[in-house]
């Protein structure tokens, strides 16, 4: 079974121009979170999905940040524009829905974003 | 609001040492302890967790028990090995599994 899959792996830009990031979360995981970790910090959640509803997206920077997910399967995470201090790791994790969860987040390899 | 707050690594050890990482949190209601672990150039995999006040987790050798009275969650391993050498990311969640919460990680290098 394929895991949770995220590119870029890696993203080098300018500040001010924009990027996206893209993650196919495990087939059959109806929930899909986006999660930020700064050096040396934990995972800080941005945004989670249900379906293709977001019921939490209270820490997203609404202002320069945008999810979607269309179709309630893959996600696109984008900035524009980019900042100095959105240089991060950009983590994608999917789990089953509500009522069949057991807490257990699966994470892809995350997009690692340098802004210059 | 929920909080974890885990020891600040990195944390060091010799081969077959005797392993701690601790973990105290802050939240409201019951919530779910968890640890993940990060290996070099890999995403976050649950290590081991528990749902209710004296619960056990245990995998690979390690555990920790759910301790509500001083709301701690600490990592122990008896016997690390180099193939231990990881971040190690202490985590609650609440709500209903909704909302993960997870500490700064600790980083752990074992030498042989």
């Amino acid at each position: 079974e394929a895991g949770v899959v995220q590119s870029p792996r890696y993203k080098i830009i300018e500040k001010k121009q924009p990027v996206a990031f893209w993650c196919n979360p495990i087939s059959g995981h109806n929930t899909l979170y986006w999660y930020l970790q700064n050096l040396g910090q934990g995972p800080e959640l941005l945004i989670r999905y249900e379906n293709e509803e977001a019921v939490d997206d209270s820490q997203l920077p609404k202002d320069r940040f945008s999810a979607e997910r269309l179709k309630g399967v893959d996600s696109t995470l984008k900035i524009q524009p980019a900042e100095l201090g959105d240089s991060a790791v950009y983590l994608c994790a999917s789990s089953l829905g509500a009522s069949r969860n057991t807490g257990e987040l699966f994470f892809g390899e995350g997009s690692r974003l340098t802004v210059l | 609001g929920n909080s974890v707050t885990q020891m600040e690594g990195p944390v060091t050890l010799s081969e077959e040492a005797f392993l701690t990482i601790n973990c105290t949190y802050t939240a409201t209601g019951y919530p779910s302890l968890f640890w993940y672990v990060q290996y070099p150039g890999e995403g976050l995999q649950l290590l081991l967790k528990a749902t209710k006040a004296d619960d056990k987790g245990s995998n690979k050798g390690f555990e920790a028990t759910y301790r509500k009275e001083t709301t701690s969650f600490h990592l122990e391993k008896g016997s690390v090995q180099v193939s231990d050498s990881a971040v190690y990311f202490c985590a609650l969640s609440s709500g209903g599994y909704q909302k993960v919460t997870f500490g700064i990680g600790t980083k752990l290098q074992v030498i042989p």
